[in-house]
């Protein structure tokens, strides 16, 4: 079973959809978690954290179970500029080691 | 934000050769960096993680005679494919820690093609 899962996708979602991703997680013991945005064949970059208390951050949301090991995305009002590959990220304990998942694949179109 | 620079973006060469890609942390000292690995439509797979004047620890899988890596100061590290071959080709990113619970910073990447 991999570390880290992703539903690859790719969602193809109309401007104004609002679109949610799942990725669940493997180690118990993971502490941070995290989603970046990966545009094509370029660095990763952080979107945001992801705390069990749940965080929004303008039209993005984050969720964090832990009980169930799965962490959310939710963008609301889709833009074109939206798309991307989303990357579910979970640091292990006590560590900085960052594990990414496969990333899903998110294409919104006109 | 800081900024993590990684040269060459792009290399094309001949099976057999050696390339050198660096990473540098441009405006903070970076204690730890990491180098990744990325086959098209996979995720970032951690290759080693190299800390300032030790040797790199490597992952499982990972061969540590041919992806050498040198971390000998706190603002570059390298990786060197040693005699590439066609399956090296590959994206590969760095990344750059400050301390344990530091933000990550990661390079641009360099696409890797070996003919």
């Amino acid at each position: 079973r991999k570390e880290v899962e992703q539903d690859p996708g790719p969602f193809n979602v109309p401007e104004g959809a609002t679109v949610a991703f799942n990725c669940t997680y493997s180690n118990s013991a993971s502490q941070s978690f995290f989603w970046y945005r990966q545009d094509c064949r370029k660095e990763p970059k952080l979107l945001m954290s992801v705390y069990s208390s749940g965080n929004e951050d303008g039209r993005f949301t984050a969720q964090l179970n832990r009980a169930s090991q799965y962490i959310s995305l939710l963008i609301r009002d889709s833009k074109l500029s939206d798309s991307a590959t989303y990357l579910c990220v979970v640091v292990a304990g006590g560590g900085n080691k960052l594990v990414f998942g496969a990333g899903t694949i998110l294409r919104v179109k006109s | 934000g800081a900024v993590v620079s990684q040269h060459p973006s792009r290399v094309i060469c001949k099976s057999g050769t050696s390339v050198k890609i660096e990473c540098r942390s441009l405006d903070f000292q970076a204690t730890t960096m990491f180098w990744y690995r990325q086959f098209p439509k996979q995720s970032l797979m951690l290759m080693a993680t190299s800390n300032e004047g030790s040797k790199a620890t490597y992952e499982q899988g990972v061969e540590k005679d041919k992806f050498l890596i040198n971390h000998a100061s706190l603002t570059l590290s390298t990786l060197t494919v040693t005699s590439a071959h066609p399956e090296d080709s590959s994206f590969y990113i760095c990344s750059a820690q400050g301390g344990t619970n530091e933000k990550l910073f990661f390079g641009s990447g360099t696409q890797l093609s070996v003919l």
